[in-house]
């Protein structure tokens, strides 16, 4: 199973970009990379996901190198509503309609956005 | 759309007593996750159902399982409850994998457990 990394908690103002970075060192080759937001009390929420290279939806960028054993979560221009928990989740996506087969998710980041 | 729905949501229990938790997918996710979260473990994996089957499991002991029905719902079991089971107890629901299907998890808000 793939162990992922990332720093324990984050600070930022309002109106910066910011970057969460996920070490996953053994990562498998059928593994994808999913990063998930998470509010108190609540359940995450799906961010976005990639295998390699960068993707971009409209809330964030994830980006991957070429070995694959990090991953950088970007948020541009941050609001208080983004302070929230941030996992790294990686795991193989198997066929016959199953999801994840173990799934390994990061302690997360805290991420705090300060006015 | 409905989301996915758990219940109950808070509950307590007192150590050796059991408890079921029950989980409602999202209409047409087949596939069915729970997860155990505490402050100090973070979010871990407990097991997986995919058409009434357990496909994959955590590590934990024997005394938590589950089960899948036929129309997708879900439930946990945590037997002989210790203190240290107390924890916010999460279940995921999700599409079946097909071309594009990211494979995304749905969460539900989870079942709050208090173990005095």
């Amino acid at each position: 199973l793939a162990k992922t990394t990332q720093p324990i908690s984050m600070d930022s103002y309002e109106g910066q970009e910011v970057n969460i970075t996920c070490s996953h060192n053994n990562i498998a080759t059928n593994d994808y990379i999913t990063w998930y937001q998470q509010f108190p009390s609540q359940g995450p929420r799906f961010i976005i996901q990639g295998y390699k290279t960068k993707v971009t939806n409209e809330v964030a960028s994830l980006f991957i190198p070429a070995d694959r054993k990090s991953s950088t979560l970007s948020l541009p221009r941050v609001s208080l509503s983004d302070t929230a928990v941030y996992y790294c989740l990686v795991g193989a996506l198997n066929a016959g309609g199953t999801s994840y087969g173990k799934l390994t998710f990061g302690q997360g980041t805290i991420l705090t956005v300060h006015p | 759309k409905a989301g996915v729905t758990q219940t109950p949501r808070y509950l307590i229990k007192t150590r050796g007593q059991q408890v079921t938790l029950s989980c409602s997918p999202i209409s047409g996710h087949r596939s069915v996750s729970w997860y155990q979260q505490t402050p100090g473990q973070g979010l871990q994996f407990l097991f997986e159902y995919f058409s009434e089957t357990q496909r994959n499991k955590g590590n934990f002991p024997g005394r938590f399982s589950g089960r899948q029905f036929s129309n997708s719902r879900s439930e946990m079991n945590v037997s002989t409850l210790e203190l240290g089971d107390s924890a916010l107890y999460l279940c995921a629901s999700s599409f079946p994998l097909s071309g594009g299907n990211t494979g995304e998890l749905f969460f539900g808000e989870g079942s709050r457990l208090t173990v005095l």
